[in-house]
């Protein structure tokens, strides 16, 4: 059984321009949420898909925006990438009972 | 604002010790709780989630929450090298089924010493 996976693992781009990352779920999850983690903090929230839908959202610009798919797997978006968007991105799936969730392995993104 | 607080150590403990770590949160509301292992340049690993008050005991790891003190904390037993990470508390405010919003604290690293 696949856990959590996420794409690419690593990614450098230059202050601008735009990425798009990848995530699958754990076969039988249904919702996506994704976070940022910097370098010695924590992860925060950035929003979770739940039938294709954004639920919540956490305090982030309008420049991070995400889709899901029919299949469940989702795609976080990242417009005019400034220096602070360099992190560790990760994808995490939920279980309904216990009601927990399931971090990939992320994606380290470096902005220049 | 909704915050989790962790002391973000190092905590030092000598290997076959009890490491305590311990977190604070400031939304009473919040339902349910979470503590994550993340070793250096991986992701954050579930290891332990609590819902009501008291003691819940997993193999070496005992997980004790009190809502009225609004404090929840993770005790390693037998302490091992391996358990040398950075240990994540999260706290999810809503109840079960209604969403999952986690919101983590910075964060404790712990250092196991043979």
């Amino acid at each position: 059984d696949a856990g959590v996976t996420q794409s690419p693992t690593h990614l450098i781009k230059t202050r601008g321009q735009q990425v798009t990352l990848r995530c699958s779920p754990k076969s039988g999850h249904d919702t996506v949420s994704w976070y940022q983690q910097a370098l010695g903090q924590g992860p925060q929230f950035i929003f979770q898909y739940y039938e294709e839908e954004e639920r919540q959202r956490g305090n982030f610009p309008d420049r991070f925006s995400g889709h899901q798919f029919p299949n469940y797997s989702s795609e976080l978006n990242v417009n005019a990438l400034l220096l602070g968007d360099s992190a560790l991105y990760l994808c995490a799936s939920r279980m309904v009972s216990p009601d927990t969730q399931y971090f990939g392995p992320g994606t380290r993104l470096t902005v220049l | 604002q909704k915050e989790v607080e962790q002391n973000s150590g190092p905590l030092s403990v000598p290997e076959g010790a009890i490491a305590s770590l311990n977190c604070t949160y400031s939304d009473r509301g919040s339902q349910s709780f979470f503590w994550y292992r993340q070793y250096s340049g991986k992701s954050p690993e579930l290891i332990m989630f609590i819902y009501s008050n008291g003691d819940k005991e997993d193999g070496r790891f005992t997980a004790q929450l009190n809502k009225a003190s609004q404090y929840v904390s993770l005790l390693i037993r037998d302490s091992q090298p391996s358990d040398s990470a950075t240990y994540l508390c999260a706290v999810n405010p809503l109840k079960s089924g209604e969403g999952n919003m986690l919101t983590f604290g910075g964060g404790t690293r712990l250092m196991v010493k043979p």
